[in-house]
């Protein structure tokens, strides 16, 4: 299976705290995507790495890819209390065209 | 600009009941479809998935089936519904042909089935 393992599950931060959370696969991937969702809303697309990128950064988002180790990371810097979600990881095996989807990590950001 | 809709929003549905949700996507051809459901508290599981008209795959067996009558609208449907179909039903496009894949989900579909 290429499903994403997110963890922590849930992590607790304060505003103004930087928040990362890690996502291991298990299968070769074409690129990973991060995905975040609001209580009782749809899946909002944060970022995509591809395979043969390392690092990326988006405002305050950065991701990291391992591909050695299976493994990638998001960071969200001096979180805002509008970051609380779930965070899902998405790895897209190459030639596939569906994502399959880990349990997420539901970040808490208290004001 | 693209844009997806899915109706209802919310469903009060009883067992064995008939369920038929839709999704229509605006402002794209050709594109990826597909379904997933989220159980309360837990991640998305993939129902189904479709790259053209008329073509669909399946990937978890249930009660549930999926059609693709016209290009941008997908539609769930159940004969019967079971307690355990209750859960917020998320419509997914994708563009085709496209590698990299990043999906665009509608605002989901919340269904208690009492």
């Amino acid at each position: 299976s290429q499903q994403g393992e997110e963890d922590p599950q849930a992590l607790s931060i304060q505003e103004g705290e930087n928040a990362t959370m890690n996502c291991s696969y298990k299968t070769s991937i074409n690129n990973l995507q991060w995905y975040r969702q609001n209580s009782g809303r749809g899946l909002v697309h944060l970022i995509l790495i591809r395979s043969n990128e390392r690092e990326k950064h988006s405002g305050r988002l950065r991701v990291t890819l391992d591909t050695s180790k299976k493994s990638s990371s998001l960071l969200i810097t001096a979180s805002r209390a509008a970051d609380t979600a779930s965070y899902f990881c998405a790895p897209l095996r190459a030639g596939f065209q569906k994502l399959v989807f880990g349990t997420g990590t539901r970040l808490l950001v208290s004001p | 600009s693209q844009t997806i809709h899915q109706w209802p929003a919310t469903l009060v549905q009883p067992v064995g009941s008939p369920l038929s949700l839709e999704c229509t996507v605006e402002g794209t051809s050709n594109p990826n479809l597909y379904w997933y459901r989220q159980a309360a508290g837990r991640g998305l599981q993939l129902l189904f998935y479709s790259v053209g008209i008329g073509q669909i795959s399946s990937e978890v067996p249930q009660n549930l089936s999926a059609s693709r009558p016209q290009d941008r609208q997908f539609i769930l449907s159940s004969k019967k519904l079971l307690l355990s179909d209750s859960g917020f039903y998320l419509c997914a496009w994708s563009v085709a042909g496209v590698v990299y894949n990043e999906q665009f989900f509608g605002p989901g579909t919340r269904l208690t089935v009492l």
